[in-house]
């Protein structure tokens, strides 16, 4: 089974411009979830969906959105994009219960310049 | 709020040795606790979990048990290996997918 696929892998913006980050989570998985892992540090909590609905917020400003499809993929968006959200971008999919495990995918590896 | 503390890296061991990578937890209400591990230019894997006190979570050799009394969920090896080189998180959930994650702790493994 195809796991967690994210694209594009890499990705250079300028500051000031927009950026659309992409999951298709595994088969079968509703939720899908959004995580910013700046270098050195461990994953921190953007977004989640489940069902096409926004369940939950981490603290990000309003440049950050998202949303789900009807297929349960996701785009994520940043508009005006700084020099401090260059990271690593990581989408996760579960079953949406609270002992399900996260399979999370590689990563868009964004660059802001 | 919740949190997650686990010991600061990078650990360097010898093959064979002992692992020992603490974490303790600061949360409400009754949250799962997972282990997740980062290979180098790969994504993030579930290591092993425990969803409840005293549940013990293991895979590929590691353990961690979940101490409710000590708010605590150290992963333990007894004889790592090269392959083990790899960004160590301790993660936390109490509701839906928000998962809180320490700050990781690197493992290198020496032959």
């Amino acid at each position: 089974d195809a796991g967690v696929t994210q694209s594009p892998t890499h990705l250079i913006k300028t500051r000031g411009q927009h950026v659309t980050l992409r999951c298709s989570p595994i088969s079968g998985h509703k939720s899908v979830s959004w995580y910013q892992q700046v270098l050195g540090q461990g994953p921190q909590f953007i977004f989640q969906y489940y069902e096409k609905e926004e369940r939950g917020r981490g603290n990000f400003p309003d440049r950050f959105s998202a949303r789900q499809f009807p297929n349960y993929s996701s785009e994520l968006n940043v508009n005006a994009l700084l020099l401090g959200d260059s990271a690593l971008y990581l989408c996760a999919s579960s079953l949406g219960d609270r002992n399900s495990p996260l399979h999370f995918g590689n990563g868009t590896r964004l660059t802001v310049t | 709020g919740d949190s997650v503390t686990q010991m600061e890296g990078p650990v360097t061991l010898s093959e064979e040795a002992c692992l020992t990578i603490n974490c303790t937890y600061t949360a409400t209400g009754y949250p799962s606790l997972f282990w997740y591990v980062q290979y180098p230019g790969e994504g993030l894997q579930l290591l092993l979990k425990a969803t409840k006190a005293d549940d013990k979570g293991s895979n590929k050799g590691f353990e961690a048990t979940y101490r409710k009394e000590t708010t605590s969920f150290h992963l333990e090896k007894g004889s790592v290996q090269v392959s083990d080189s790899a960004v160590y998180f301790c993660a936390l959930r109490t509701s839906y997918d928000k998962v809180i994650f320490g700050p990781g702790t690197s493992l290198s493994v020496i032959p």
